[in-house]
């Protein structure tokens, strides 16, 4: 059971708007604490996709946005692509377990 | 450019230990820290704990407290994660990354397999 709680799936078709939630709870985002955001192509290494609740590293596409509010963060992709396909996991830092958690990890599938 | 480059693909018997070394290169090693996250076979990720390179002190996921030893020489610019007392669930493919906080560069991966 993970801390950070995520949907297992989320679909969407070529150039929809998808978004995949993060809830956490009042010892991680409701403390104040970042989220942060993964994308896992099949097979690869996973890969920083937006740090501190909304911020993009460099060389990823604006389609990709974060936000936070209260308890819950979301990862919204507009303009999908089918090379969006893949694993996406939230992490934060819990103060009850003194330690970095992630979600359970939502599987993205472009119809 | 920042590289992680880790260790190859053990295999181990059960109650066994593994070390998995990760080099890195392309940026000051002691600016930041490191953590250690490994992923099960069809699994999610999952944290193990994280080592300040500056100072060696260590922060260990609940989890796997007594059982890992996270290190680092900063001479070789090369960290370390010593997992003990293996068991079949350990079986997983072991990531060290660069933590300001999130994880912004990963290794490519250390296959472990724990089979008897």
């Amino acid at each position: 059971q993970s801390v950070l709680t995520q949907p297992p799936s989320v679909s969407g078709a070529p150039g929809q708007r998808v978004t995949i939630s993060c809830t956490g709870s009042s010892s991680n985002f409701g403390a104040g604490y970042d989220v942060h955001w993964y994308q896992q192509l099949p097979g690869k290494v996973p890969k920083l996709l937006i740090y501190s609740d909304n911020n993009r590293p460099s060389g990823v596409p604006d389609r990709f946005s974060g936000s936070k509010s209260g308890t819950s963060a979301s990862l919204a992709i507009t303009g999908l692509q089918a090379e969006d396909e893949a694993d996406y996991y939230c992490q934060s830092y819990d103060s009850s377990l003194s330690g970095r958690v992630f979600g359970g990890g939502t599987k993205l599938t472009v119809l | 450019q920042v590289q992680l480059v880790q260790s190859a693909a053990e295999v181990k018997k059960p109650g066994a230990s593994v070390k998995v070394s990760c080099k890195a290169s392309g940026y000051t090693f002691t600016s930041y820290g490191f953590s250690w996250v490994r992923q099960a076979p069809g699994h999610g990720l999952e944290w193990m704990g994280w080592i300040n390179t500056y100072n060696g002190n260590t922060n260990y996921a609940q989890k796997f407290q007594g059982r890992v030893t996270m290190i680092t020489d900063t001479s070789t610019t090369t960290a370390y994660m010593e997992l003990r007392s293996l068991r079949s669930d350990d079986t997983a493919v072991y990531y060290c990354a660069r933590d300001p906080n999130y994880f912004d560069y990963w290794g490519q991966g250390t296959l472990v397999t724990v089979s008897s």
